[in-house]
Parts: C-alpha cells; structure tokens; sequence
C-alpha cells in the first residue's frame, strides 16, 4: 500500500462541474500538505497548501482531516484549463524530511 | 522572480554511458530535492540534500550518485546508464525544514537512453 494515495481517475466532467478529489496519508508523522498540479510532460506546479483550518483560493478550496489522515480538493466551476493531474503531495518529518507524492488524479473538463 | 533551474532541458546518452543533471535551486533554499518520473508514473524520490549534506535517500540506484555544492547547487551523476534510466528528472527546492514548507520544481531534464 502507497504511503500516499488518491483515486487515479480520470474525472471526465463539463465545463462548469464541481468536482472534488480525495487523497488518504498512511504516516502519522506526515505534517505539511500540498496539492500540485502537473500538465502533461511538465514539472509539478505549487496548486495550493492545505492548511489545518481548512482555505480557499478562488475556485479552488483544500480541507485537512487529520483524523481520518485524509485531504480534500474541490474545485468548483470547472474551466478547461483545469484539465491536468492533481497531485497530493506530502511532508513526513519524522527521522527524515521528504516530500511524498501520491499518484495523482487525472481531471479533464470537455465543453 | 527566480525558479529553479535544471540543465540541460534533454539529453540523449547510449546505454553505458554516462550522465550529469543540474539543479540551481531558488536563491537563498537549503534543501535539495531529486525526483524520477518515468512514462504515467507519479514522481519517485531518489535524494535529497539540506545545507549540502545528504538528508535522505530513496529509490536511487547504486550507479546514480549526487552532492549538494558550496552555492547551493545539486548535480545527479548517473553511470551505466540502462534503457530503463529513460525518465524525466525534477529538482525541486525549498527554503527551510519548517511547516509548511513548500518546495518548487525546475522544468526537468528529460533523460532518453538509446
């Protein structure tokens, strides 16, 4: 089992859909989480952090269950653009500092 | 505002041969971070580097080695290099081992071995 996972996808939804992406930790020492997203042959870009309290940056909201281990994307009025692979990304800090990936989930928004 | 940079952007090597990536991270970033990222795969983590000292070290094979420099700057040395090496390779970099610390990729170093 992967130590971060998300549902691989591909979500296939129309231009202004609200579609949201769960991702599950395993490692209890895993402290900071990201989501990235990656267009396809190019590096991981920054999306957004996911703050305990949970934030929201425009259309875009990240929710942190610590809990339950388990992050959260919604993405709301989905635009074309949107289309990529978002990956949830992170932080173990226990004997060593790494950042680890999950898979990613593949979003593509049609007209 | 400054990225981190990667050199050469693509490189094609025969197998056996051997290879040298680049990494300049964001100015003032201590820690160094070496992803491998083969064909519809997720990032895999190969090293990583904070204050030019290894901090960790994850699925890199015994024919790839890397450092961490003086400025800063990481170079991944691949040897023997395999059909399989063929991947694109990320740095990414990061300002501090704190909270909530993100950390930024380069544009990557597309690998192709023939």
């Amino acid at each position: 089992r992967k130590e971060v996972e998300q549902d691989p996808g591909p979500f296939n939804v129309p231009e202004g859909a609200t579609v949201a992406f769960n991702c599950t930790y395993s490692n209890s020492a895993s402290q900071s989480f990201f989501w990235y997203r990656q267009d396809c042959r190019k590096e991981p870009k920054l999306l957004m952090s996911v703050y305990s309290s949970g934030n929201e940056d425009g259309r875009f909201t990240a929710q942190l269950n610590r809990a339950s281990q388990y992050i959260s994307l919604l993405i709301r009025d989905s635009k074309l653009s949107d289309s990529a692979t978002y990956l949830c990304v992170v932080i173990r800090m226990d004997s060593s500092y790494k950042l680890i990936f999950g898979s990613g989930t593949r979003l593509l928004v049609r007209p | 505002a400054a990225g981190v940079i990667q050199s050469p952007r693509h490189l094609i090597k025969e197998k056996r041969e051997t290879a040298t990536l680049k990494c300049y991270p964001i100015p003032r970033h201590d820690t160094v971070y070496w992803y491998q990222q083969g064909p519809g795969q997720d990032p895999q983590f190969l090293i990583s580097f904070y204050e030019k000292m290894q901090s960790d070290k994850g699925s890199i094979p015994d024919r790839f080695s890397a450092q961490q420099f003086s400025d800063y700057h990481s170079e991944l040395n691949m040897s023997s290099l395999e059909l399989g090496d063929s991947a694109l390779y990320f740095c990414a970099s990061s300002p501090h081992r704190g909270r909530y610390t993100e950390a930024f990729f380069g544009q990557g170093t597309r690998l192709t071995v023939v």
